[in-house]
């Protein structure tokens, strides 16, 4: 398996709604990312998890939440979102960056 | 994270014909990395080249590394419809954070 799959692939939530991104990877990568993409911009970073323990956090709202329960998978948890929070959200995972990242096809996301 | 730049902003060629793509950074680097992204869905990484890499190919793909620059080219050849996409560099310093390219928009016109 050399995938990442994340579900759901598309997500419309109100303001008050919580919601949650999953991410899953099998192929033994130690390194899990979250990233957020608006249109025509390159992806930014927000989360990084290592080993199963939070190594970086971009200066991320509160609002964002990020929970990884094993080597395999990523959670993103979403609560009071903005409308300017409407984006692509991106999973990747890595062996420590020496082949490249492996991206999931992402969640489009729109807050309204 | 700092972007690096990538020029052109947008590419048009008719296809079969030859793109290059170019990207400049500003710090030092462990490897370079290419990926493509089609409209709104994930991105594919295509190539990795190491800071004491020079020059690297996939297929119909050639990247190229200049460390003394500061700089790296992405050569497509014999483009086809299929390679349109917007196409990123991206610089790793073992850190765990990618610094992006503002991305190349390449249309290949049939």
């Amino acid at each position: 398996d050399t995938e990442v799959t994340q579900t759901p692939k598309h997500l419309v939530m109100g303001m008050t709604n919580k919601k949650s991104l999953k991410c899953e990877q099998h192929m033994g990568h130690r390194a899990m990312y979250w990233y957020k993409q608006k249109a025509k911009k390159p992806p930014e970073l927000m989360f990084v998890y290592s080993y199963e323990k939070l190594s970086i956090n971009e200066s991320v709202p509160s609002r964002f939440s990020p929970e990884c329960p094993n080597s395999s998978l990523l959670n993103l948890h979403l609560h009071a979102l903005q409308p300017e929070d409407s984006a692509l959200y991106l999973c990747a995972s890595s062996q420590e960056g020496v082949y490249g990242y492996t991206f999931g096809s992402g969640t489009r996301l729109t807050v309204v | 994270s700092q972007q690096g730049e990538e020029d052109p902003q947008a590419l048009s060629i008719q296809e079969g014909e030859n793109a290059t793509m170019n990207c400049s950074y500003k710090t030092s680097i462990n490897n370079l990395q290419w990926y493509r992204q089609n409209s709104g869905r994930g991105l594919v990484h295509l190539i990795l080249i190491r800071s004491n890499e020079r020059e690297k190919h996939s297929g119909r793909l050639r990247v190229t590394l200049d460390t003394s620059k500061k700089s790296s080219s992405l050569l497509i050849t014999a483009s086809r419809a299929a390679d349109t996409a917007s196409y990123f560099c991206a610089t790793d310093d073992s850190n765990y954070q990618l610094i992006w390219g503002a991305g190349t928009k390449l249309i290949i016109k049939p």
